[in-house]
């Protein structure tokens, strides 16, 4: 069965911290994604990856940034986390194909910064 | 710019009844695909349905199905013999284009009476 893991279902950090959210997919998928979801307002992209070493942004980069090292493995980094980034973030990703094939998402990762 | 719109952000439906969502889009594409995610209550986002806009023939999956018109820009759920099960919060989705990425609604909370 394929698979997106994020490392972390839940997690408290405190405010000005350094954090990282790990996903990794063993689907061989070319794309992935990080979104945050937010009641009411859906899901917001912030970043996605389209290649190893590529990336670009969303419509909400602020205050974070990503890495992708390897194809299979894609972290969102609050550089110093704050309050207003209290949120459920989910990680996704997809084969290449300009959006015809839809996203395998993540189980989430409800992060509260306090 | 694409955008989606749900505008119903709850519903309640009563066990073995049937339910429809709504979503309208807005685009120049002509080839696109449309999404429903189900999202159950601290649960992982599955795929629903998928329905490619060159294709006439609406989509079905068991006891889903979808109510597509382009010429409208309306892509409807339609969900028959509703089940405790369903209860979810669900997402319309576009995509297509020149980019990889899904434009999400902002999802309406399906709730299941018994």
């Amino acid at each position: 069965d394929v698979k997106v893991t994020q490392s972390s279902r839940y997690l408290v950090k405190r405010t000005g911290e350094k954090v990282f959210l790990e996903c990794v997919q063993d689907m061989d998928h070319e794309n992935m994604f990080w979104y945050r979801q937010d009641p009411g307002l859906g899901l917001r992209l912030i970043y996605f990856s389209y290649d190893v070493k590529m990336k670009e942004k969303g419509d909400i980069p602020e205050g974070y940034s990503v890495s992708r090292e390897k194809k299979e493995r894609f972290s969102l980094i609050l550089e110093s986390a704050s309050t207003n980034q209290t949120s459920m973030y989910l990680c996704a990703s997809s084969l290449a194909g300009q959006g015809s094939y839809g996203y395998t998402f993540g189980s989430g990762t409800r992060l509260t910064v306090v | 710019a694409q955008t989606v719109t749900q505008s119903q952000p709850e519903m309640s439906v009563q066990e073995a009844e049937t339910v429809t969502l709504s979503c309208t889009y807005d685009t120049s594409e002509n080839n696109y695909y449309l999404f429903w995610y189900k999202q159950p209550p601290s649960r992982q986002m599955i795929l629903v349905i998928r329905q490619e806009a060159y294709k006439q023939q609406n989509a079905t999956e068991n006891r889903f199905s979808v109510n597509f018109q382009k010429a409208a820009k309306s892509f409807s759920l339609k969900i028959s013999d509703s089940q405790l099960g369903d209860t979810a919060m669900y997402f319309c989705a576009f995509g297509g284009g020149a980019t990889n990425k899904l434009i999400f609604g902002t999802g309406t909370l399906l709730a299941v009476q018994p």
